[in-house]
């Protein structure tokens, strides 16, 4: 079946900081991925999509390149500020259009200042 | 446009009640989903539905159970509580077909004493 895998975290980083969270997948034919950002006490949100191979999704200085060689959808930012600690969610839908989403386990980020 | 509605947002029950979870999607949206989010075992797919229809389920005993109404609003049903139905309850609301992004609710913090 299909499966998400994350880098381990918590990860700890300083402002402005460059960020490389980790993200693989195991899928047949060709999902979309997602990335979910999750704060404290609420539900996720939509961070960025790639819907096809060598897709780049970017939203609020991060971007995450599909890269169907290495089933990879790593999600990089140049200058983390405190404001983007939170909770980190890697996912992918299935080709098949089945409305279910798989998620990695979550990589908790904290920037200090 | 509103977005996803989950009421309540908390919920203390005892071990053998049951439970009523509601979700009213974004207007337009015809598929509604339901997630579990625990420490242990991260976000996990409960059921979809779309037209009043489940149309998708995950791997959870019969106690889980929902519904959908004809205005899209879709509730679940957890019959029976255990311990171990603490969790955060994540609806996702989505148009239903083609690259079906989903959305999400700020979920329904259950615990079970």
């Amino acid at each position: 079946g299909n499966s998400v895998t994350q880098m381990e975290g918590p990860v700890t980083l300083s402002e402005e900081a460059f960020l490389t969270i980790n993200c693989t997948y195991t899928a047949t034919g060709y999902p979309s991925l997602f990335w979910y950002v999750q704060y404290p006490g609420e539900g996720l949100q939509l961070l960025l999509k790639a819907t096809k191979a060598d897709d780049k999704g970017s939203n609020k200085g991060f971007e995450a390149t599909y890269r169907k060689e290495t089933t990879s959808f790593h999600l990089e930012k140049g200058s983390v500020q405190v404001s983007d600690s939170a909770v980190y969610f890697c996912a992918l839908l299935g080709p098949q259009g089945a409305q279910k989403l798989v998620f990695g386990q979550g990589t908790r980020l904290t920037i200090n200042p | 446009k509103a977005g996803v509605t989950q009421t309540p947002r908390y919920l203390i029950k005892t071990r053998g009640q049951q439970v009523t979870l509601s979700c009213s999607p974004i207007s337009g949206h015809r598929s509604v989903s339901w997630y579990q989010q625990t420490p242990g075992q991260g976000l996990q797919f409960l059921f979809e539905y779309f037209s009043e229809t489940q149309r998708n389920k995950g791997n959870f005993p019969g106690r889980f159970s929902g519904r959908q109404f004809s205005n899209s609003r879709s509730e679940m049903n957890v019959s029976t509580l255990e311990l171990g139905d603490s969790a955060l309850y994540l609806c996702a609301s989505s148009l239903g077909q083609g690259l079906n992004i989903q959305y999400f609710g700020a979920g329904t913090r259950l615990s079970v004493l």
